[in-house]
């Protein structure tokens, strides 16, 4: 079975900051890969789809890129509003979410 | 406006049963597949079933395979998941989330989910 997984587990960081987050498959899933934000108390909002397409509406400090196995996701300048839990998600065969990165301000 | 709403979470003891409901409205029901995604209080994200638009194809993760039932009435615009045989792990919200073009590629809409507690 194919596993995900997340770095860092968590960060802080200022305001303006560029944050980047990394994501590995144990096996090569091409492009199959989704980002999610959650924020506390509420449910996940698709960011990112198939590695590097941003979702209608998201603003554009929101970046992915990778494939293959190796995956990242940017907020190139974070905003207090960027505060949440963000997972990225396999869609080759069944979905499979990795297990997230808490993002705080410092 | 895409909407979904789940309900039908509550306390329930182990080894018990609970069904979900998931009512949509805003798009063409019988021309997605929806799915259920579940959180463990204070963990992450684990996809449990998908359904295809046509009700034709059903998915589910090993953890709640031969338990779990996920079924959709499209004169109700209503996906189902029947919850069987409940463990204390099993407890989480629930959230009902919209695929976006096909069976299992990307959420691109969520209910706000509902709490099932498996408890004695």
């Amino acid at each position: 079975d194919i596993q995900m997984t997340q770095s860092p587990s968590s960060l802080s960081a200022s305001v303006g900051d560029r944050v980047t987050i990394t994501c590995q498959a144990s096996q090569d899933i091409r492009n199959y890969l989704n980002w999610y934000q959650q924020k506390p108390g509420k449910a996940p909002k698709l960011l990112i789809y198939d590695a590097s397409n941003l979702e209608t509406g998201v603003p554009s400090r929101f970046s992915g890129s990778g494939s293959g196995t190796d995956f990242t996701f940017t907020i190139s300048s974070l905003q207090p509003e960027d505060i949440a839990t963000y997972y990225c998600q396999k869609h080759n065969n069944l979905p499979l979410f990795g297990p997230g990165t808490k993002v705080d301000i410092k | 406006e895409v909407q979904l709403l789940e309900s039908g979470g509550g306390l329930v003891q182990p080894g018990g049963s609970l069904r979900l409901s998931c009512a949509a409205s805003g798009f063409t029901f019988s021309s997605y597949a929806l799915s259920w995604v579940r959180q463990a209080p204070g963990k992450g994200l684990e996809w449990v079933s998908a359904i295809s638009g046509n009700g034709g194809s059903t998915w589910y993760a090993d953890s709640v395979r031969g338990r779990f039932t996920i079924s959709r009435d499209s004169s109700k615009n209503t996906v189902y998941l029947q919850m069987n045989s409940l463990r204390a792990e099993d407890t989480a919200i629930y959230y009902c989330a919209k695929d976006r073009n096909f069976p299992n590629d990307q959420f691109d809409y969520w209910g706000q989910g509902t709490l099932v507690t498996v408890s004695s």
